[in-house]
């Protein structure tokens, strides 16, 4: 069975400082890893993916994350968090070969002024 | 364009009663799935849809029926509902099944139970 975790519930950074929102996973096959965020009484929002090809992609937002095969991590990140950027963010990884997509519990990014 | 639609926004029941979540998307998408959203649980997947007529269960499938007889609708029935399944019931769409696509979410109901 795949899974995802999301190891801080709340990740606190200030203003214009990197952010860091760390996933690591669990998957038979390649997988097919996703970030999304919440804001308050919304949907998700997809921000970015990995399918294939460099381990660095780019997403929404000037997000970024990193996929490391050996560490089973796709950690998101920021160089220059924004206020705006605090909201809830989830991982999710699909194997290759499924139709299920499953979630992280969850992270909930602060960034104060 | 409206996207992934959900209606009601917001839904009380009492233990026992019966009721339809509704779920429309006019992106043509094939591939139509519920979750469950609960505190530090993430998204639960419920039940999920490849195409008009095909349903399968995902990880939480008790308690709930979908059908699907049209690519746009994907309605979720509670049969009996229970306080366990009070929630924040969305559903999403995804342009590639089984595979690389992103989902598009809708803006969820949020169910009580009491």
């Amino acid at each position: 069975a795949q899974s995802v975790a999301q190891p801080e519930d709340q990740v606190n950074v200030a203003e214009g400082n990197p952010l860091t929102v760390k996933c690591t996973y669990s998957v038979s096959g390649n997988p097919y890893l996703f970030w999304y965020v919440q804001y308050p009484n919304r949907g998700l929002q997809f921000l970015l993916k990995y399918i294939t090809g460099d381990n660095l992609v780019k997403g929404s937002y000037g997000f970024e994350a990193e996929f490391n095969k050996s560490q089973t991590s796709f950690h998101l990140k920021k160089p220059s968090a924004l206020v705006s950027d605090s909201a809830l963010y989830f991982c999710a990884v699909r194997d290759n070969a499924g139709n299920m997509l499953t979630f992280g519990g969850g992270t909930r990014l602060m960034v104060k002024p | 364009n409206a996207g992934v639609t959900q209606t009601p926004k917001f839904q009380v029941l009492k233990t026992g009663q019966s009721m339809t979540l509704q779920c429309a998307q006019d992106m043509n998408h094939e591939y139509m799935s519920w979750y469950r959203q609960d505190p530090g649980m993430g998204l639960r997947l419920i039940h999920y849809s490849v195409g008009a007529g095909i349903t399968d269960q995902g990880e939480v499938p008790n308690g709930y029926n979908v059908s699907r007889s049209t690519t746009e609708d994907f309605p979720l029935r509670l049969l009996s509902a229970a306080p366990s399944q009070t929630s924040v019931y969305f559903c999403a769409t995804n342009l590639l099944i089984g595979g690389a696509g992103e989902q598009y979410f809708g803006p969820g109901t949020r169910l009580t139970v009491t």
